[in-house]
């Protein structure tokens, strides 16, 4: 079936690094949205890439997806304490539902 | 946005026995879901759920062992039936809003014992 992988599993950083997690699809997607969880929390949603070569800004964070529409990127320049916690992908597959890829662990060291 | 409320924010029950989780969305919405997700693990879809329908389940989840209502388009509930403590885990309930972003319960963490 469909899936979303998603790379690294987690990945440590010194305060102030940069940091980027990976998703690719199996199957081309029609969309890709991010979300943020923090630790003992629920995802929350951070942004949606629709077109083919999109690349969104929010502040720190820019969001890219492929030309194909298979694979999406999220970049973090100069990481901040406040940054810790799981990111993930998840794939719209053109239906009503998405497809979480498995999430980035990020752990920021002061 | 939609908030959706969702209890019990956690509870620990005994093998054999039901938990019922319940989500209240702040306004209508056509399709509720429900996620389990391990600890340190991505979300895994249960099933979806929509208002006057029976729900439908992905591979692996069955009705029998998780009965889902929706019995109007603010409300759902999913039971979780003869528990065993391979159930442990937090159940997210979450809603969208016509195919763009999802609005995610504070979720339920499940210990079963």
């Amino acid at each position: 079936g469909q899936q979303v992988m998603q790379i690294p599993q987690y990945q440590h950083v010194q305060e102030g690094e940069d940091f980027t997690t990976y998703c690719n699809s199996s199957t081309t997607l029609s969309n890709i949205q991010w979300y943020k969880q923090r630790p003992g929390g629920h995802p929350v949603f951070l942004i949606q890439l629709v077109k083919s070569g999109e690349v969104k800004k929010q502040k720190r964070l820019t969001f890219q997806f492929g030309e194909a529409k298979k694979n999406s990127s999220l970049h973090i320049t100069a990481t901040q304490t406040t940054d810790v916690g799981t990111y993930f992908c998840a794939g719209g597959t053109g239906g009503f539902k998405t497809i979480f890829g498995a999430g980035t662990r990020l752990f920021v060291k002061a | 946005s939609a908030v959706i409320s969702q209890k019990p924010s956690r509870d620990i029950c005994q093998r054999g026995t039901s938990l019922t989780i319940q989500c209240q969305v702040d306004s209508q919405v056509t399709m509720m879901f429900w996620y389990r997700q391990q600890p340190g693990q991505s979300l895994t879809l249960i099933a979806t759920a929509n208002q006057g329908s029976e729900a439908t389940y992905e591979s692996g989840f069955v009705i029998d062992k998780f009965p889902i209502s929706r019995p109007n388009l603010t409300f759902s509930t999913l039971t979780v039936s003869n528990m065993s403590p391979e159930d442990s885990s937090i159940y997210l309930c979450s809603t969208d809003r016509g195919n763009t972003e999802a609005f995610f319960g504070q979720g339920t963490r499940l210990t079963v014992v």
